[in-house]
């Protein structure tokens, strides 16, 4: 049971490029999110899924994208890199909006040059 | 706007009690979880509390007083492999339960 998988688990961008990292979960899962992790600052909610069909802003949303592509997969698209975005990026997944617990993926460390 | 506020550091001896606070302020209120993070790991599950009261999974017992937006996370019998970042997490109780995190506080037991 694979639990919450991201792609890929290390990048490097050069500023201005975009790309999209991806996550799926295997757990039947209602809601999905995007969470960024810089050094001091905990775990910043980027954008969140609470069902398929439906995303919305979390705290840090600007410079990102979301699709929810079906009730599996959440992925997230940097548009155009900035070095600001260099960051470790967790996607997590939980039952339902509601649920105490959330599992998360291992992460991306994504370097912005 | 969310906050929630937990000591940045924390050191313990090995076999020792601490006890890691949690302040928040934030716009409704549905629990206050706790996840621990290994340098380099995923954040894991702990505990939660949703009413006021202690909660106690083993050696780590979590804490909640809603009226002073508080809580606490114990951790008692401390060993070597508890040294890691904890945070502390809350549902929001708006329509959106929104899942937002604390800064973390590092945890560093010594022998």
């Amino acid at each position: 049971n694979a639990g919450v998988t991201q792609t890929p688990k290390f990048q490097v961008l050069k500023t201005g490029q975009s790309m999209t990292l991806q996550c799926a979960q295997d757990m039947n899962h209602n809601s999905m999110y995007w969470y960024r992790q810089d050094p001091g600052m905990g775990l910043r909610l980027i954008y969140y899924s609470a069902s398929e069909g439906t995303t919305d802003k979390g705290e840090v949303p600007n410079g990102y994208n979301v699709s929810r592509l079906n009730k599996r997969e959440f992925s997230l698209r940097l548009e155009s890199a900035a070095p600001s975005q260099t960051s470790v990026y967790f996607c997590a997944s939980s039952e339902t909006p509601g649920t105490t617990e959330a599992f998360f993926g291992q992460g991306t460390r994504l370097t912005v040059v | 706007g969310q906050s929630l506020e937990q000591p940045s550091e924390v050191t313990a001896v090995e076999g020792a009690i601490v006890q890691i606070n949690c302040t928040y302020q934030t716009s409704g209120f549905y629990g206050l979880s706790w996840y621990q993070q290994h340098d380099g790991g995923a954040p894991t599950f702990l505990s939660y509390n949703a009413l006021d009261g202690l909660e106690e999974t083993g050696r780590f017992s979590s804490f909640l007083s809603r009226s002073d937006s508080y809580g606490y996370l114990l951790l008692q019998e401390l060993q070597m492999k508890d040294s890691a970042s904890y945070f502390c997490a809350v549902r929001l109780g708006d329509s959106s339960y929104k899942l937002i995190f604390g800064s973390g506080t590092r945890l560093l037991v010594r022998p």
